[in-house]
């Protein structure tokens, strides 16, 4: 039973444009929620989260977007570019519990094309 | 270095062998987790440890997997009679665990077993 799903194994943008990556869950005791980011051959690293009682948070050309009456985040690039051609993990967790370990969901592979 | 350092980075081994991974997380983190990624699927979390609390050992998938961490430093991820469907990256993590975390952790490069 998968409680965090992206549904979208693969993503092709055009450099310039934005890039929106989609995650949805089912676990209504998740709290938070982060973005990893994977090159080949290298371990994940942290992009960019969310608690829950916020509906946007952004850094720079990465905002993450989240709708927790849908169980829905979503994580926006723009613009995109080339080196942003990657494999993007959402991850949740429950954050009050006193510890936690994050849910990660399949990954979603961007290509970014000049 | 500063970071999570996994060995091997690539192991291959025949069916039915015991394989041993290392990881050593970032000095002074205090949780350590084990998650693999196999062919196709997202990050399946394994193991956490938390200083000398019990480990959280809900996702090891069978009694053939078993980890350690010893002087609540380095861990070791054991593998007994491996299988072919245990061939994956096995990712380790760590990080400090304190009022205000943000959930983030960090990764190693990971070790990448193949079983024949």
């Amino acid at each position: 039973d998968q409680q965090v799903k992206q549904n979208s194994p693969s993503l092709s943008v055009q450099e310039g444009r934005i890039s929106i990556l989609n995650c949805d869950y089912t676990n209504s005791m998740f709290d938070y929620f982060l973005w990893y980011k994977k090159y080949p051959a290298e371990g994940p690293t942290f992009l960019i989260s969310i608690s829950s009682i916020k509906d946007k948070n952004e850094d720079g050309r990465f905002t993450v977007f989240l709708n927790k009456s849908a169980k829905h985040l979503s994580l926006h690039i723009v613009p995109s570019q080339p080196g942003d051609s990657a494999v993007y993990f959402c991850a949740a967790s429950v954050m009050n519990s006193g510890y936690s370990t994050l849910t990660f969901g399949k990954g979603t592979m961007l290509l970014v094309s000049p | 270095g500063a970071g999570v350092s996994q060995s091997p980075s690539n192991k291959v081994t025949e069916k039915g062998k015991d394989v041993e991974l290392r990881c050593d997380p970032i000095s002074g983190h205090t949780a350590l987790y084990w998650y693999r990624q196999s062919l196709g699927q997202g990050l399946e979390f394994l193991i956490y440890f938390q200083g000398n609390s019990a480990p959280d050992k809900s996702g090891l998938p069978s009694d053939r997997f078993s980890a350690e961490r010893t002087g609540g430093s380095v861990s070791t991820l054991t593998i007994q009679r491996t299988q072919q469907e245990d061939s994956a990256v096995y990712l380790c993590a760590s990080s400090l665990l304190a009022q205000g975390w943000t959930g983030e952790l960090f990764f190693g490069e990971g070790s990448r077993l193949t079983v024949l």
